[in-house]
């Protein structure tokens, strides 16, 4: 079975850092990018960060680009996100998510198809 | 950026009945669009995946629909865990997915 497990909740002042990571079991690690989305508290959901299965590649939303670093270890089957100079807008609940890949008729597709649970993040004086 | 536009932003129904929710894109996604179910306090689950296949264990009553710029997805007939809110997500610009605000299905 499937499993991502964040870990990291945290109560944070503004400017301050926390380190989100992610445990993932039941699949090989190893061969599936990784994402960091997030749902503001009552919102819907923005995607944060990137990882290729390598660690090779990352991209980052606007919004947190330069603040934020999402890494990963492929031998503890593990995914971090590193959050720094944080802010009130920042506050949400972050999701470990999956990336499957399909072959749509010879089109390459990528789909978030495994979620977890949240951890949450509140950035507040 | 490109922009999806769910509507209606609540729907309300009674069990067995037929539930039709829009996601509409600010530019075409081909058919790069998912749909996902979320209830209380759980994260996401996939739906459909290329707008219209639905994903592992996905039940039959779901179904999506379209292209380029309109997609639809059906619930036939609506059963007590299918009230929940249900997000639109396209990957033409992946990775840099983005959502729809959401669709709220709830019992009327």
């Amino acid at each position: 079975e499937v499993q991502l497990v964040e870990s990291g909740t945290g109560l944070v002042q503004p400017g301050g850092s926390l380190r989100l990571s992610c445990a993932a079991s039941g699949f090989t690690f190893s061969r599936y990018n990784m994402n960091w989305v997030r749902q503001a508290p009552g919102k819907g959901l923005e995607w944060v960060a990137y990882i290729s299965s390598s660690g090779k590649f990352t991209d980052y939303a606007d919004s947190v680009k330069g603040r934020f670093t999402i890494s990963r270890d492929n031998a503890k089957n593990s995914l971090s996100l590193q959050m720094n100079s944080l802010r009130a807008e920042d506050t949400a609940l972050y999701y470990c998510v999956r990336d499957t890949y399909y072959d749509i008729r010879g089109f390459d597709r990528f789909y978030s198809d495994y979620w977890g649970q949240g951890t949450l993040l509140t950035v507040s004086s | 950026e490109i922009v999806l536009t769910q509507s209606p932003a609540t729907l309300s129904l009674s069990p067995g009945e037929r539930a039709t929710l829009s996601c509409r894109a600010s530019q075409s996604v081909s058919n790069y669009l998912a749909w996902y179910q979320q209830r209380p306090d759980q994260g996401p689950r996939l739906l459909i995946y290329d707008a219209s296949n639905r994903a592992t264990g996905i039940p039959g009553r779901f179904s999506g629909s379209g292209s380029g710029t309109d997609f639809t997805l059906t619930i036939s007939s609506l059963e007590p865990e299918d009230f929940a809110v249900y997000y639109c997500q396209q990957g033409s610009s992946w990775p840099r997915i983005t959502f729809g605000q959401g669709t709220r299905v709830q019992i009327k």
